[in-house]
């Protein structure tokens, strides 16, 4: 059975940073595309970003309000997927959630890890 | 960025009824690249359908995906109370990859 569980989360302040982990099992880590989404309290999915698989360069891409502060990165030696938060913001308050799957959609979702950026 | 707006809002139906759920894009989606999830409180999002009408695995035939070019359609025939759930649509684009719709509050009386 496939699991994703992500840790990491936590409160702090704008303009801090953070990162979050995300271990894998049961499906093949290697293969997948994987994806971090996020949901602001109440609130509906926002994609965060992604990083193909190796086969595919690792190549990443990321959402235009996180570009340039947010980083992901893999681990396939540990089936393990990273972001780095830099220079959080108020309204980057969600719970983060790490998925994998296809190109096309999201087959597998951790629980998700909350992160609150507030003074 | 490709629009997927859902309607309704919010459905309040009974259990035994039928859930007609819309998702609409602003520019034509291929049927490949079009996605159902159901996300209950405090959980995390499952994925349904994918590719606009095949059901995940373990996805009861109660759930079933329908559509093409803008207008896409989950139905869940014969309503149960576990129903009760939030559902997204998501399109796969070119940039950003996944976009999803605002989501259709479903409950069941």
């Amino acid at each position: 059975e496939a699991q994703l569980v992500e840790s990491g989360g936590g409160l702090v302040k704008p303009g801090g940073s953070l990162r979050l982990a995300c271990a894998a099992s049961g499906f093949s880590f290697t293969n997948a595309w994987m994806s971090w989404v996020r949901q602001a309290p109440g609130k509906g999915l926002e994609w965060v970003g992604r990083i193909k698989d190796k086969a595919d360069s690792a190549t990443t891409d990321y959402a235009a309000p996180v570009k340039g502060r947010f980083t992901i990165s893999r681990d396939d030696s540990i089936n393990t997927l990273y972001l780095q938060i830099n220079s959080l913001r108020t309204e980057d308050t969600a719970v983060y959630y790490c998925t994998a799957g296809s190109a096309y959609h999201l087959k597998y979702w951790g629980q998700g890890t909350l992160v609150t950026v507030s003074s | 960025d490709i629009v997927l707006t859902q309607s309704p809002g919010t459905l309040s139906l009974s259990p035994g009824e039928r859930a007609t759920l819309s998702c609409r894009a602003a520019q034509s989606v291929s049927s490949s690249y079009l996605a159902w999830y159901q996300q209950k409180p405090g959980q995390a999002p499952r994925l349904l359908i994918y590719g606009a009408s095949s059901r995940a695995t373990g996805i009861p035939d109660r759930f079933s995906g329908s559509g093409s070019g803008t207008d896409f359609t989950l139905t869940i025939s014969r309503l149960e109370p576990e129903d009760s759930a939030v559902y997204f649509c998501q399109q796969y684009g070119n940039s950003p990859p996944y976009t999803f719709g605002q989501g259709t509050k479903l409950e069941i009386k």
